[in-house]
């Protein structure tokens, strides 16, 4: 089973700063690595696919960066709405494994 | 518009059985691969189970193993996870969620895109 451990556990900047996430995984993914944004009460929401792949409408503030066992997020200058948890995911094959997630405060 | 929304949840005795329902609208539901997600009160996700379009791949987290079952029905558009022999630990909201869509490359990871609003599940 391929175990995701993220770094660091929570992170507290102010707006316009700059946030960086870390999710190393166990052994390699290539670059089948997701992230996904949660707010308390909503479904995780697809930020990045393909570990550098925005998704569908998601705000270039947010980049994806990585291959086999290291990947990062980056939020360029955060906002406020970008206060949530932040999990990443990977693929191997049909079974899936998420990160312990990584909270953001603003 | 794409949307996906979970019912049946509710509070069941331990041992006991449910079954949750995700109705699929907007998209070509019998092309998608589709999964169920959990998350148990104040933690982290946790993947439950995947179902390839047609049924014909089926796979499960290991503590589920042998107690949920995934099943679909293309021509009605939903999607479900019966749940057996349930469990305290099992007391999460359950997440559907759309995977890959089968005219894509099986070796690019497209995430879940899109997910439901969540079936509360307790087993109390």
């Amino acid at each position: 089973e391929i175990v995701l451990t993220q770094s660091p556990a929570t992170l507290s900047l102010s707006p316009g700063e700059r946030a960086t996430l870390s999710c190393r995984a166990s052994q390699s993914v290539r670059d089948n690595l997701a992230w996904y944004q949660q707010k308390p009460g909503h479904p995780p929401r697809l930020l990045i696919y393909e570990a550098s792949n925005r998704a569908t409408g998601i705000p270039a503030r947010f980049s994806g960066s990585g291959s086999e066992t290291d990947f990062t997020l980056t939020i360029s200058s955060l906002e406020p709405e970008d206060a949530a948890i932040y999990f990443c995911q990977q693929r191997s094959n049909w079974i899936f494994t998420f990160g312990p997630g990584t909270k953001v405060h603003i | 518009q794409v949307q996906l929304e979970e019912s049946g949840g509710g509070v069941v005795p331990p041992g006991k059985s449910l079954r949750l329902s995700c109705a699929v609208s907007g998209f070509s539901f019998g092309n998608y691969e589709m999964v169920w997600v959990r998350q148990a009160p104040g933690r982290g996700l946790q993947w439950v189970a995947t179902i390839s379009h047609d049924t014909s791949q089926r796979h499960y987290e290991d503590s589920v193993e042998d107690r949920f079952v995934v099943t679909r029905d293309n021509a009605k558009n939903t999607l479900f996870l019966h749940m057996n022999s349930l469990r305290p630990d099992d007391t999460a909201v359950y997440y559907c969620a759309r995977g890959r869509d089968i005219d894509l490359p099986f070796y690019i990871f497209y995430g879940l895109d899109v997910w439901g609003q969540g079936a509360t599940v307790t087993v109390s």
